[in-house]
């Protein structure tokens, strides 16, 4: 079976690091994937973890434990146009997790 | 620029007509495409899997008949909502996969059914 859970709403302040968690449980992995949407908008693509570690791309970074099942996004030096819903992903056909809606407040 | 587009980007429509939704791959060649719906405030919940040249793989719970998909060329993909309801209203987002490491979403289309 396939399940994939993250929390629904962060708050955080500008210039603050939040951490966005993800967790999962997949009989096939494929890698995990984070993206991020704007309300109205399509997901845009923020990172690809296959193996485990941390990954940093800027402010942002992505972890993996395969083992644990489990990932996160790291979000540095938040600014106001963080507020959108990070989304993370796995597998071929990408089994989306509910999203979790971040608001950066000034 | 844009590697996949919608077309239309909205459109309303009235119960019990039909609508058609296009996602065009403007740099790739695509043998599959994705198709998805989402909700207000809710994730994204993959339909079907488009494949070029042969029929549409659905997800359990969607309805082939009500949700009719067409993958005529490698650039093109349909989705048509036939007999569309108020339940239906909902933002489409089509997929081109890239490899095997990431989708390209095309922009979206947003449904609304009166």
């Amino acid at each position: 079976g396939q399940n994939i859970d993250q929390p629904t709403e962060m708050t955080a302040t500008e210039g603050a690091i939040v951490q966005i968690n993800c967790t999962y449980q997949t009989s096939g992995f494929n890698g995990l994937f984070w993206y991020q949407q704007h309300a109205g908008e399509a997901p845009t693509f923020l990172s690809y973890n296959v193996l485990d570690g941390l990954e940093e791309k800027g402010r942002f970074s992505s972890f993996l434990s395969r083992s644990k099942g489990y990932s996160y996004l790291l979000l540095k030096e938040l600014q106001m146009k963080d507020s959108a819903s990070y989304l993370c992903a796995y597998g071929q056909n990408f089994v989306f997790g509910p999203g979790t809606r971040l608001s950066v407040l000034p | 620029g844009a590697v996949v587009s919608q077309h239309p980007s909205w459109v309303i429509c009235k119960s019990g007509t039909s609508v058609k939704i296009e996602c065009r791959s403007l740099d790739f060649q695509a043998t599959t495409m994705f198709w998805y719906r989402q909700f207000p405030k809710q994730s994204l919940m993959l339909m079907a899997t488009s494949n070029e040249g042969s029929k549409a793989t659905y997800e359990q719970g969607v309805e082939k008949d009500k949700f009719l998909i067409n993958h005529a060329s490698l650039t093109l993909s349909t989705l048509t909502v036939t007999s569309a309801h108020p339940e239906d209203s909902s933002f489409y987002i089509c997929s081109v996969p890239i490899l095997s490491d990431e989708q390209y979403f095309g922009p979206g289309t947003r449904l609304t059914v009166t």
